[in-house]
């Protein structure tokens, strides 16, 4: 089956510790994001890559980092800079990059990571 | 203004009707329009993309209307399965790049 996956459903972490939120795709997509939601807030962009070992930051980028070494794989970092961390991550993948878009590129979600700091 | 922007509802519809969602958007040269469907907790999923020339599939209806900058999803006989938030998407030049915007999400809430 062709999917998104992400890793773990839900982490807990301690203040000042960074941790690393994976995310996996087979679905052969050029590009992908990383997002957050927040209750009663759409998604926010934090990172995002067109193309192996390429990313850019997105709105949200400060106290996060990313990788793409691998095309279907996409970590996300949370490090302890990043001042309010909870929050529900979504990663998404979409076939082509956003500037070769044609009309229709649609986004596809990995089921997410809740992310709780005590 | 926001780029993207719904009422954020709760929409509470009886079993069997029909409900109709709007999203506005800021940029007129926006590329293309999704709607996805949230349920609680859970990831969005593609309900359809919106196409100019407005499509449909099975009890949902989606229109376009450029001039008005907004999208519309049409739900005919509300079932309670139906039960989401809906998200408006719509995938726009800003800040030097293409990128997707969200919106915030309509709720409906059908009820038996």
């Amino acid at each position: 089956d062709g999917g998104i996956t992400q890793s773990p459903k839900y982490l807990f972490r301690k203040e000042g510790q960074n941790v690393t939120l994976s995310c996996e795709q087979n679905l052969n997509h050029d590009a992908m994001y990383w997002y957050r939601q927040d209750p009663g807030q759409g998604l926010r962009l934090i990172y995002y890559s067109q193309i192996v070992n390429d990313f850019q930051k997105g709105d949200i980028a400060e106290g996060y980092s990313v990788s793409r070494e691998k095309k279907e794989s996409f970590p996300l970092t949370v490090t302890s800079a990043q001042k309010n961390p909870t929050a529900f991550y979504l990663c998404a993948s979409s076939e082509l990059a956003l500037m070769r878009v044609s009309s229709y590129n649609e986004q596809f979600f990995g089921p997410g990571t809740r992310l709780t700091v005590l | 203004r926001k780029e993207v922007e719904q009422d954020p509802g709760p929409f509470n519809v009886p079993e069997g009707a029909t409900v109709a969602f709007n999203c506005t958007y800021s940029n007129s040269a926006s590329q293309s329009f999704f709607w996805y469907r949230q349920d609680c907790r859970k990831e969005p999923k593609l309900l359809m993309s919106v196409y100019s020339s407005g499509n449909e599939d099975g009890r949902f209806t989606a229109q376009l209307n450029r001039a008005s900058q907004y999208i519309s999803l049409l739900i005919r006989d509300s079932k309670l399965s139906d039960s989401a938030t809906y998200l408006c998407v719509v995938n726009m030049w800003t800040s030097g790049t293409y990128k997707y915007i969200f919106g915030t999400g309509t709720r409906l809430k059908v009820l038996a």
